[in-house]
């Protein structure tokens, strides 16, 4: 099975800031990894897919990239919505094992 | 718009049995693969199983295998995941979630809001 690793684990940051999130897969995924939001008590959505492709409704702040083994989610000028956990899934072979999640709070 | 519903979910005790439901809506629901996942309380999230849209290709996650079968009923547009000899470690919430394929990838895009299992005595 393909192991996904995040980081950092949680991370704290203020409205406004830009933050970066990294995911790696422990083989050769292509561009199949895909990034969802969960706020609490909430079910996970879908943000990006195909390593850069936001998912409709997504506003432009929120980009992806990477390739291969490493991915990065990148949230520039945070907003209050914003604040949640996000996790990297990858869809190259199953099971599409999710990473552990990055938390990201309000400083 | 697309609904899916999850149901059956309940507190029970080691070795027992629970079959949970997802009852979908406004989509065709024969035409989209499906994915259960999970996320035990505090955790992350965990895949659990897949089935295609005739149900003729499962798959289930090392942890669940041999203990739950994922099926279908198209004409009732619902999703099932039955689960035996459950285990402590089982406990958490059970999403349904649509899964898609957009161009050449395959992603969840519609989920449900879940159903909490408690495996407990």
């Amino acid at each position: 099975d393909i192991q996904m690793t995040q980081s950092p684990s949680s991370l704290a940051a203020s409205v406004g800031d830009g933050v970066t999130i990294t995911c790696r897969a422990s083989q050769n995924i292509e561009r199949n990894l895909n990034w969802y939001q969960q706020k609490p008590g909430k079910a996970p959505e879908l943000l990006i897919f195909a390593a850069s492709n936001v998912q409709r409704g997504v506003p432009s702040r929120v980009r992806g990239s990477g390739s291969g083994t490493d991915f990065t989610l990148t949230i520039s000028s945070l907003q209050p919505e914003d604040f949640a956990t996000y996790y990297c899934q990858e869809s190259y072979s199953i099971p599409y094992t999710f990473g552990q999640g990055t938390r990201l709070e309000i400083k | 718009e697309v609904q899916l519903v999850e149901s059956g979910g309940g507190l029970v005790r080691p070795g027992g049995s629970l079959r949970l439901s997802c009852a979908a809506s406004g989509f065709s629901f024969r035409d989209y693969e499906m994915t259960w996942v999970r996320q035990a309380p505090g955790k992350g999230l965990e895949w659990v199983s897949y089935i295609s849209k005739s149900g003729s290709s499962v798959y289930y996650a090392d942890s669940v295998k041999g203990r739950f079968t994922i099926s279908r009923d198209n004409a009732k547009d619902s999703l099932y995941l039955q689960m035996h000899s459950l285990r402590a470690e089982d406990t958490a919430v059970y999403y349904c979630a649509r899964e898609v394929q957009l161009g050449e990838w395959e992603v969840l895009d519609n989920w449900g809001q879940g159903t909490l299992v408690t495996v407990s005595s």
